[in-house]
């Protein structure tokens, strides 16, 4: 089973600056098979990113993912107040599915 | 345009076992490469992915959980079933289903995702 750990647990911005949160994985995973999730309090995830790097439908451009292998990274260029909010990578490989454990962005 | 529902019992007594049922619109579960996924996520913690039911019939569970765990689906209905035994307080939390499905290619790989998710249903185990 593919472990996913995320860095930070915690970030706190000020609305405009850039966010980056890191992913990595216990094993290497497929680009194709590596996923961002959003929630916001009381919502369910909401899919940002799919294959490491496409924005999912509806998704803004400051949004962007990258990376390969075991580690990935998700970046907002400018947050938004509606950006603050928990991120979750995902992974599927194997028919396996597993979450890391978060990134809370808040308010500095 | 993609929905799912969940539904099921809010409260269950430890050792009882848990039934839930998604029902979904938008797409067929008999479409190849389709997938339903059932997904937890206790107060405050991250999700958890408990199982997936593919449109072929292939089932797949979380290795911590397989032995209390059972998915099925009625293509007919559009309904994918998910039943837990044996519950215990830990087993509190919100109950996700998830649709899985194709997204588009991907640096010339065909892309899939769990793209669309249900409300969540919150189920609270105690006697």
């Amino acid at each position: 089973e593919i472990v996913l750990t995320q860095s930070p647990g915690i970030l706190s911005l000020s609305p405009g600056e850039r966010a980056t949160l890191s992913c990595r994985a216990s094993h290497s995973v497929s680009s194709s098979n590596l996923a961002w999730y959003q929630q916001q309090a009381g919502q369910a995830p909401r899919l940002l990113i799919f294959g490491a790097s496409t924005r999912a439908t509806g998704i803004p451009d400051r949004f962007s993912g990258s990376g390969s292998g075991t580690d990935f990274t998700l970046t907002i260029s400018r947050l938004e107040p509606e950006d603050f909010a928990v991120y979750y990578c995902h992974q599927f490989g194997s028919s396996i599915f597993t979450f890391g454990p978060g990134t809370k962005v808040e308010i500095k | 345009q993609i929905t799912l529902k969940e539904s099921g019992p809010t409260l269950v007594k430890p050792t009882q076992t848990l039934k839930l049922t998604c029902t979904f619109s938008g797409f067929s579960l008999s479409t190849r490469g389709v997938g339903v996924a059932w997904i937890r996520q206790p107060p405050g913690k991250a999700p958890e992915w408990l199982a997936v039911i593919y449109w072929n019939d292939d089932e797949r569970y979380s290795p911590s959980l397989e032995s209390r765990l059972t998915i099925t689906k009625d293509t007919s209905k559009n309904q994918v079933v998910l039943s837990m035994t044996n519950m215990d307080p830990v087993d509190t939390g919100t109950y996700y289903c998830a649709h899985y499905g194709f997204l588009g290619y991907c640096s010339g790989r065909l892309c899939y995702s769990l793209s669309d998710w249900g409300l969540g249903t919150l189920v609270t185990v105690s006697s």
